[in-house]
């Protein structure tokens, strides 16, 4: 099955300053990549995703990268904000028979004002 | 506001006396998932529903069940929790298979 690892664990950034988060995959059958972010006590929450058929997508101060050929995925968060901080999980499934989403570890960023 | 809305939000239970999750969803959407999300860990599947057809994962414990009387309305019945089965129960949902899924905010199980 898919195997998915995300990196790093714990993440901490200056307000202001942009924040890096990624993701591999194992299954090269894998075409959707969702973007989570969850804070205490809530649901997670999309914030972002890409499907295979496309390299990069950016909503506002967020964005995220995918490159198949290495099977590995980013969230790029630039000018960061207090309210930025929370757990963000990546996840990938594949859409043929299988749409089960398979999560990351989850990385806990926390912005420092 | 269209949405996933999860009823009770926090739910405390006796060793072995079971209960009851709920979930309602205005979207009209298909599918509706349970996870069980444990402290400090990615949300885990459970099951899931595509319209009336149940789904379940291998891995999921016969103490865990659920039931989808209609579009709206999809439930997750834990018949004999135990300390191992406190968790935080998320429902999501999405059009159909392998679209965007939507979370509600979850219940917040206390077994004692």
């Amino acid at each position: 099955g898919e195997n998915v690892e995300q990196h790093p664990s714990t993440l901490s950034v200056q307000e202001g300053d942009s924040a890096v988060i990624k993701c591999t995959y194992s299954d090269s059958a894998s075409n959707y990549f969702p973007w989570y972010k969850q804070e205490l006590g809530k649901g997670p929450q999309l914030i972002i995703d890409i499907r295979s058929n496309v390299g990069e997508k950016k909503d506002q101060r967020i964005a995220v990268t995918l490159n198949k050929t290495a099977k590995h995925f980013s969230l790029h968060i630039t000018e960061t904000q207090p309210e930025d901080s929370a757990v963000y999980f990546c996840a990938a499934s594949y859409n043929f028979g299988n749409e089960k989403l398979t999560f990351g570890t989850g990385t806990r960023l926390t912005i420092i004002p | 506001d269209a949405m996933v809305i999860q009823n009770p939000r926090y739910q405390v239970t006796q060793f072995g006396k079971p209960v009851t999750l709920s979930c309602s969803q205005t979207l009209n959407h298909n599918v509706m998932y349970w996870y069980q999300q444990k402290s400090s860990q990615a949300p885990k599947l459970l099951f899931h529903y595509y319209d009336k057809d149940f789904n379940n994962e291998a891995d999921t414990p016969d103490n865990f069940q659920s039931r989808r009387p209609n579009t709206s309305f999809c439930f997750l019945d834990i018949r004999s929790p135990g300390l191992g089965d406190a968790a935080m129960y998320l429902c999501a949902t999405s059009k159909e298979r392998g679209l965007e899924q939507y979370f509600g905010p979850g219940t917040r199980l206390t077994v004692t």
